[in-house]
């Protein structure tokens, strides 16, 4: 079965400065990757997915990450981050029609 | 076009209880899948039902069961409830394409609100 590790469980960056949120999967064949950011109170909301069209993803609010076959990766990114990106983020991915979710990281945003 | 809808969005209940959640899916999606949120566990998969069918089923207790009706529309039910059933049980829809019946891995899942269920 396929996996997803996410390294750091609480991420805390200043308001401006880069946001990189860490994901390594773990897969034999190619994965499907996702993710998915959750604001309090509420569900998940799709951020973006790798499906191997390209390696380069760019996905909702500004956030992009980019499928690294030689290092299992799955990192978000985002270059400047808004007070408004503080929630949590995982990472997924498919596995046996179903879709396995990492532990999740919750980015901090300091003013 | 409308999201997926969870109800109740709260609930309270006690152990030995038994609970029911329901899910709406966005109109045309024909597959609904749950999920159970804990700050311990995480997001962890319980069952996903296309047609009425339940296609996959995740590492839980016989006391977590699903149904879907033909309105795409789907409960899950957990009977002789305990304090660690206490969660946010979310809900995803997403639209199958295919004949087969198997996901299609570029579906996008649409989750609900989520219904937080407390156990006392």
């Amino acid at each position: 079965a396929q996996s997803v590790t996410q390294l750091g469980s609480h991420v805390s960056v200043s308001e401006g400065a880069l946001v990189l949120l860490r994901c390594n999967y773990s897969s034999s064949v190619p994965p499907y990757l996702f993710w998915y950011v959750q604001y309090p109170n509420q569900g998940l909301q799709l951020l973006l997915k790798y499906t191997s069209a390209a390696t380069l993803v760019k996905g909702i609010n500004g956030f992009e990450a980019e499928f690294k076959k030689s290092e299992t990766s799955f990192h978000l990114t985002k270059p400047s981050a808004h007070m408004s990106d503080a929630a949590e983020y995982f990472c997924a991915v498919r596995s046996d029609d179903k879709i396995i979710f990492g532990k999740g990281t919750r980015l901090h945003i300091l003013p | 076009k409308a999201g997926v809808t969870q109800t109740p969005r709260y609930l309270i209940k006690t152990r030995g209880q038994q609970v029911t959640l329901s899910c709406s899916p966005i109109s045309g999606h024909r597959s609904v899948s749950w999920y159970q949120q804990t700050p311990g566990q995480g997001l962890q998969f319980l069952f996903e039902y296309f047609s009425e069918t339940q296609r996959n089923k995740g590492n839980f207790p016989g006391r977590f069961s699903g149904r879907q009706f033909s309105n795409s529309r789907s409960e899950m039910n957990v009977s002789t409830l305990e304090l660690g059933d206490s969660a946010l049980y979310l809900c995803a829809s997403s639209y199958h394409r295919g004949t087969s019946g198997r996901a299609s891995s570029y579906n996008e899942q649409f989750f609900g609100p989520g219904t937080r269920l407390t156990v006392l």
